[in-house]
């Protein structure tokens, strides 16, 4: 079994301010790890994967994620915030890669707003 | 390169009447594919998925089915709207664990 927890459904930054959506998740077994983002009326874009490499990883649009075991999380960051990145941004948990029909799991998302 | 078609983008439709969402999929084949739904506010609740023609998997009960008529074709119906069945409906495929998704469906059910 496996399952996202995607800490505040709204959150809101000045332009320019640390970007910070924060996700634990729990798995029985080693996790792969999605951030999507979705924007309004759109369909949803994938921003970065974990998939047992690096812990850190680098996704597009300046944001990066850091895998940390030892305290289940995957949340996402970006150094300075820009006003198209007003979104919704959705946490993922897949028990890994595998081509079949298991699928993932997504939190609830976390609305981001950025004020000029 | 593999693009998914989703369509029509929006849809209002009465209590009661019928619904077909179609999803197709190019550039693939024997892709495993989803339909997911997103009510307001809410995040994403899998409906149904599929790994080849005719294998349909159904998460929830509810007043939806699907059909895989074809190996790049993915459709949701119902055959009476219920009210509840509002929200975004994206369909979805899978590859290497990666989800792709459709540019989704607003279906708003009066």
């Amino acid at each position: 079994a496996q399952s996202v927890t995607q800490l505040g459904s709204h959150v809101s930054v000045s332009e320019g301010a640390l970007v910070l959506l924060r996700c634990n998740y729990s798995s029985s077994v080693p996790p792969y790890l999605f951030w999507y983002v979705q924007y309004p009326n759109q369909g949803l874009q994938l921003l970065l994967k974990y998939t047992s490499a690096a812990t850190l990883v680098k996704g597009i649009n300046g944001f990066e994620a850091e895998f940390k075991k030892s305290e289940t999380s995957f949340h996402l960051t970006k150094p300075s915030a820009h006003m198209s990145d007003a979104a919704e941004y959705f946490c993922a948990v897949s028990a890994g890669a595998s081509g079949s029909a298991r699928q993932l799991t997504f939190g609830s998302g976390t609305q981001l707003t950025v004020l000029p | 390169s593999q693009t998914i078609h989703q369509w029509p983008a929006t849809l209002v439709q009465p209590v009661g009447s019928p619904l077909s969402l179609e999803c197709t999929v190019e550039g693939t084949s024997n892709p495993n594919l989803y339909w997911y739904r997103q009510a307001a506010g809410r995040g994403l609740q899998l409906l149904f998925y599929s790994v080849g023609i005719g294998q349909i998997s159904s998460e929830v009960p509810q007043n939806l089915s699907a059909s895989r008529p074809q190996d790049r074709q993915f459709i949701l119906s119902s055959k009476k709207l219920l009210l509840s069945d509002s929200g975004f409906y994206l369909c979805a495929w899978r590859i290497s664990g990666e989800l792709f998704f459709g540019s989704g469906t607003q279906l708003s059910v009066l």
